[in-house]
């Protein structure tokens, strides 16, 4: 079946412009998440969806920043005036059933790299 | 604070050896996962171990968890070149109404033919 899809897989950007990185879950998995992966950083947790409901967004590294998922599928994370720093690849996955269930395999997508001139 | 720490962060072995990387954690979780990373592609889900004691196996790659010690280990079995890969590990947890999923260093792996 289909897995975690992300677009684009590439995206390159001036300083100063908003960008908007898509994730479509797996088809019925009703929980999302948002991880970025830099050299400097490692994987880092940014922020998690329960259908539309993202409880906690004190991971995202700052309030250029946002998140929102609509219909219980696909999420948008949204970075605002970009800068170099926000370079990185952004990753998202989804699970079948809430961060809560005892067995929560998470998927991953194939990921955004986000370039910031 | 939830931290995750592996180690080796680098691993270089000859074909057909064994080894081990070790994961330890901050804090209390019954939950921990590893993944494979090959260069350029995303993570794939290797191992969820779900309670202290567990062990899984899959073809040379053997995963435990030990929650009293906060420790699991991802042993390599007679390792092969398509081993070759960046392994993490990873641990959530959900406390004070906040949900964390934090990922260790990383250990790349290399294996030489």
């Amino acid at each position: 079946g289909a897995g975690v899809s992300q677009s684009p897989s590439n995206k390159v950007t001036e300083k100063g412009k908003d960008v908007e990185l898509r994730c479509d879950p797996i088809s019925g998995h009703t929980a999302l998440y948002w991880y970025r992966q830099s050299l400097g950083q490692g994987l880092e947790f940014l922020i998690y969806f329960q259908g539309n409901s993202a409880p906690d967004k004190s991971g995202l590294p700052s309030d250029r920043f946002s998140a929102e998922r609509t219909g219980g599928s696909v999420s948008t994370l949204t970075i605002q005036r970009t800068q170099q720093e926000d370079s990185a690849v952004y990753l998202c996955a989804s699970s079948l059933m809430s961060y809560l269930d005892y067995y929560n395999e998470q998927f991953f997508g194939p990921g955004t790299r986000l370039t910031v001139l | 604070e939830l931290k995750v720490e592996q180690n080796p962060l680098f691993l270089s072995m000859q074909e057909g050896k064994n080894y081990t990387i070790y994961c330890n954690y901050s804090t209390t979780s019954d939950r921990l996962y590893w993944y494979r990373q090959d260069p350029g592609k995303s993570l794939e889900s290797l191992f969820v171990l779900l309670s202290n004691g567990a062990v899984k196996q899959e073809g040379r790659l053997m995963a435990s968890l030990d929650t009293k010690a906060r420790l699991s280990t991802l042993h390599i079995t007679a390792a092969v070149h398509d081993l070759s890969a960046t392994y993490f590990c990873a641990v959530d947890s959900f406390a004070s109404g906040t949900y964390k999923y934090i990922f260790g260093t990383g250990t790349r792996l290399k294996v030489l033919a």
